[in-house]
């Protein structure tokens, strides 16, 4: 079965940093552009950022360029998103997403999110 | 960055219903276009990608046209589990864009 699972989240304070992971199973993660899209509470949805297949070239939104790292572990079929300097504006559901024919940009697999949750 | 559009933001209908939701993009997107299905508290499903192709295990009731800005997104009779919130999404450029969403209840 084709699966992402994300992890890593939780209540951080104004300032602080958290890990995101997103395990991959069930197809061949090494051939598959990735990406980061998050849902702030009862609000849509908002792209974050991509990877390439190999890891050398990535993408962000502007509201979190130079504060979080997308990045990726092949032999560990792991995507991660490295988050700092978390404002309570990045308070969110943070899904990882399969690119479905890459790079197309179309998202056709999802994990079921984790949560981030920034206040003091 | 495109500003994706989508109208209405919220609708009401009725089971067997054919319902159409627009999305508009701030500037030409081709077929760079794709629509979404999300549950409450579950993650988004791909229903159709580049405009109007349907992504594998999705009914044949839905169903995407469109091309340049304008783009549709037709259900052609609503079943009981199509009631949800659909989004639209650009990728035509970076950074990837979505619409606001569009709600639908039962009425």
């Amino acid at each position: 079965e084709v699966q992402l699972v994300e992890s890593g989240g939780g209540l951080v304070q104004p300032g602080g940093s958290l890990r995101l992971s997103c395990a991959a199973s069930g197809f061949t993660f090494s051939s598959y552009w990735m990406h980061w899209v998050r849902q702030a509470p009862g609000k849509g949805l908002v792209w974050v950022s991509r990877i390439n297949s190999d890891g050398s070239s990535t993408s962000y939104a502007d509201s979190v360029r130079g504060r979080f790292i997308i990045s990726r572990d092949n032999a560990k079929n792991t995507l991660y998103l490295q988050v700092n300097s978390l404002r309570a504006e990045d308070t969110a559901v943070y899904y990882c997403a399969r690119d479905r024919d890459g790079p197309n940009y179309y998202m056709d697999v999802w994990g079921k999110g984790t949560t981030v949750t920034v206040s003091s | 960055d495109i500003q994706m559009t989508q109208s209405p933001s919220s609708m009401s209908a009725s089971v067997g219903d054919r319902v159409t939701i627009t999305c508009r993009a701030s500037q030409g997107i081709s077929s760079w276009l794709a629509w979404y299905q999300q549950k409450p508290g579950k993650a988004p499903k791909l229903l159709i990608y580049a405009a109007s192709s349907l992504q594998s295990g999705v009914p044949s009731r839905f169903s995407g046209s469109g091309s340049g800005t304008d783009f549709t997104l037709t259900i052609s009779s609503l079943q009981p589990e199509d009631f949800a919130t659909y989004y639209c999404q650009q990728g035509n450029s970076f950074p990837i864009t979505f619409g606001q969403g569009t709600r639908l209840d039962i009425k």
